[in-house]
């Protein structure tokens, strides 16, 4: 088992605040991804991140692989309520099985 | 977008009694399935990987008789917990990877929720 760290594990904001939230682990991943989950739902694929250093833009979100492959961060830019749900980021070290962080619940105040 | 489906999506048992939770991928092949538990407010662990037409693979301490797995074909994997107890009450989520496919993207299930009283 490879353990992930997430922090922080609840961020709760005003609409149109920026944040950060980091993935942080001691195992190299040859691929990370980042998840959206609603209550009562199954994960969202957001992102899947597989050379060191690379960044990627989804609309006001930002992924970042570390460099060693070892950690991640996902950049939320003007929050907005619609971003609420628990964030979760998942490594893999060969392709394979994933598994998950700790998760970061965030909550969008209007 | 490839669709995985999980049943039934709510289920209440009595203590003692098997449940069976299906998990279909519907419009593409998945030789591998994998399953998970989430707690509340909680992350999600993996529980096992489920191989088309062979064992599953379970992972460090999830008994592989009380949560049994079958993927008798390429669009299906059962998880069955047998003798459920209420601590076995938790939300289990499937994942498929298309078959060929070796991108590493995972399709999640809705998740199945198991009550046992």
């Amino acid at each position: 088992t490879q353990l992930l760290e997430q922090s922080p594990q609840f961020l709760s904001i005003q609409e149109g605040e920026n944040l950060t939230v980091y993935c942080n682990s001691s195992s190299v991943f040859s691929s990370l991804q980042w998840y959206r989950q609603e209550p009562g739902e199954g994960p969202v694929l957001l992102v899947t991140v597989v050379t060191g250093g690379e960044v990627k833009k989804l609309k006001r979100l930002t992924f970042q692989f570390g460099d060693a492959r070892k950690d991640s961060s996902l950049h939320i830019t003007a929050a907005q309520p619609g971003d609420t749900g628990l964030y979760l980021c998942a490594g893999s070290g060969n392709f394979n099985k994933f598994y998950f962080g700790s998760g970061t619940k965030l909550n969008v105040k209007p | 977008g490839a669709v995985v489906s999980q049943h039934p999506s709510r289920v209440i048992c009595k203590s003692g009694t098997s449940v069976k939770i299906e998990c279909r991928s519907l419009d593409f092949q998945a030789t591998t399935m994998f399953w998970y538990r989430q707690f509340p407010k909680q992350s999600l662990m993996l529980m096992a990987t489920s191989n088309e037409g062979s064992k599953a693979t379970y992972e460090q301490g999830v008994e592989k008789d009380k949560f049994l797995i079958n993927h008798a074909s390429l669009t299906l994997s059962t998880l069955t917990v047998t003798s459920a107890h209420p601590e076995d009450s938790s939300f289990y989520i499937c994942s498929a990877r298309r078959a060929g496919v070796n991108t590493g993207e995972l399709f999640f299930g809705e998740g199945s929720r198991l009550t046992v009283l």
